[in-house]
């Protein structure tokens, strides 16, 4: 069964500074790998996929996430952290036609 | 604006009664999504419909059914509510294998 980890339920990071959002995922052959950010009442918003080609990935606001095949990570990263990106952040995974598997999120908390 | 709508945005009733969530997807997307985010049990994938027919099924209890019309919009109809039913309901539809769901806000059902 495919399944999605998000190891860390809650990151905190100072304004400015890079942050981390970690996912691993177990999914047979190649998969289908995605971030999404859910603001408090609001629904779930794309941020970026990884589908096939480089392994890094660019995606809206400024993240980015990095595909590691050895490692089944897909970690969500940006450079310099934003008070505006405190939200809730969903790492999820598919394959083929299969249905989006979601981690169980972790709530991220950028502090000025 | 993630171009998906759901609709109402907030739902109360009492344990027992039904109640039925409807969702309008993207333009041209044909697949649509169901999830259902509590406190407890993150994000749950329901179910899932494609040009009308089911496609994939989750862990959708035998007490919540759902349909997706000819004009692609989709109900979801919850019966015998119980208090473990209030959560955050989530429409989602994409537009085929690979490619990223879209979000519409939710609607909040509390069974009282």
């Amino acid at each position: 069964a495919q399944s999605v980890a998000q190891p860390e339920d809650q990151v905190n990071v100072a304004e400015g500074n890079p942050l981390t959002v970690k996912c691993t995922y177990s999914v047979s052959g190649n998969p289908y790998l995605f971030w999404y950010v859910q603001y408090p009442n609001r629904g779930l918003q794309f941020l970026l996929k990884y589908i096939t080609g480089d392994n890094l990935v660019k995606g809206s606001y400024g993240f980015e996430a990095e595909f590691n095949k050895s490692q089944t990570s897909f970690h969500l990263k940006k450079p310099s952290a934003l008070v505006s990106d405190s939200a809730l952040y969903f790492c999820a995974a598919a394959r083929g036609n299969t249905p989006l598997v979601f981690g169980k999120g972790t709530r991220l908390s950028v502090i000025a | 604006d993630s171009g998906v709508t759901q609709t109402p945005k907030h739902l109360i009733t009492a344990t027992g009664q039904r109640v039925t969530l409807r969702c309008s997807p993207r333009s041209g997307d044909l697949s649509v999504y169901w999830y259902q985010q509590s406190l407890d049990q993150g994000l749950q994938f329901l179910i899932q419909y494609y040009n009308g027919e089911e496609r994939a099924k989750g862990n959708i209890l035998e007490r919540f059914s759902a349909q997706q019309f000819p004009d692609l919009h989709s109900e979801l109809n919850l019966s015998s509510l119980e208090l473990g039913d209030s959560a955050l309901y989530f429409c989602a539809s994409s537009g085929g294998q690979g490619h990223e769901q879209y979000f519409g806000p939710g609607t909040r059902l509390t069974v009282t």
